[in-house]
């Protein structure tokens, strides 16, 4: 079974300073994909980024990066020079393809507030 | 740039009654998926299509949901008799696999469909 763990319900950070939110994963399936999404209150789902399993580098979008450590099975997102428009819910998530099926897994989220 | 659109975005209903979702995917994607968002709570997986078929379904997806792509561009989930706690935002998603091995990337989210069961 897959599962994705989001350990910080909520976090704050200084406007212009850089904030981890950290994500967890567990699957025995070899190969997957693993995302960040933004879910500001309006309530879209805004996808920031995706790593796939057997990429090597760290994938990075703009202030997004995503600190992949394969071992630790941890995908951690890493938002550079926070703004306050990056005030929102983000979702960990996991998309696995096996066997022609996929599945996918979201964690609990993280509130993030950025402080002027 | 290409969106993902859903219909209505807010339906409220009388409970036991049915539902249809709309969904418009982004039109050259290939597979498709519902999930669903109870209010506070994270976002959970129904289902996904592809190729005219369901490929994966939730432990959520029972005998009270079902999807189709009835033309080439819309894709519906039906909920046939709905109950009180089939209230929350219900997403549509698309995404075309473009991974060399298979795994796809981005899917892309509609805005959802606030869907409230009275």
């Amino acid at each position: 079974a897959q599962k994705i763990t989001q350990t910080q319900p909520g976090m704050f950070v200084q406007e212009k300073e850089a904030v981890t939110l950290d994500c967890t994963y567990d699957t025995s399936d070899q190969s997957y994909g693993l995302f960040w999404y933004k879910q500001p209150s309006s309530g879209e789902m805004i996808f920031l980024i995706y790593q796939g399993s057997y990429d090597e580098q760290n994938a990075t979008e703009g202030r997004y990066s995503l600190n992949f450590q394969k071992a630790r099975k941890s995908a951690n997102l890493v938002i550079s020079a926070s703004q306050l428009g990056d005030s929102a819910m983000y979702f960990c998530a996991m998309r696995v393809y096996s066997g022609g099926y996929q599945k996918v897994t979201f964690g609990t989220g993280t509130k993030l507030q950025v402080i002027p | 740039e290409p969106e993902v659109t859903q219909t209505p975005s807010h339906q409220v209903t009388q409970m036991g009654q049915e539902v249809i979702l709309r969904c418009v995917p982004i039109s050259n994607h290939l597979y498709f998926y519902w999930y669903r968002q109870i209010l506070g709570q994270k976002v959970e997986f129904l289902v996904s299509f592809y190729n005219n078929e369901i490929s994966e379904k939730s432990e959520i997806f029972d005998d009270q949901f079902s999807v189709e792509r009835p033309d080439g561009s819309n894709f519906t989930l039906k909920i046939r008799s709905t109950k009180l706690e089939d209230s929350a935002m219900y997403f549509c998603a698309s995404s075309v696999p473009i991974d060399r091995r298979g795994v796809q990337e981005t899917q892309y989210f509609g805005p959802g469909t606030r869907l409230l069961v009275l």
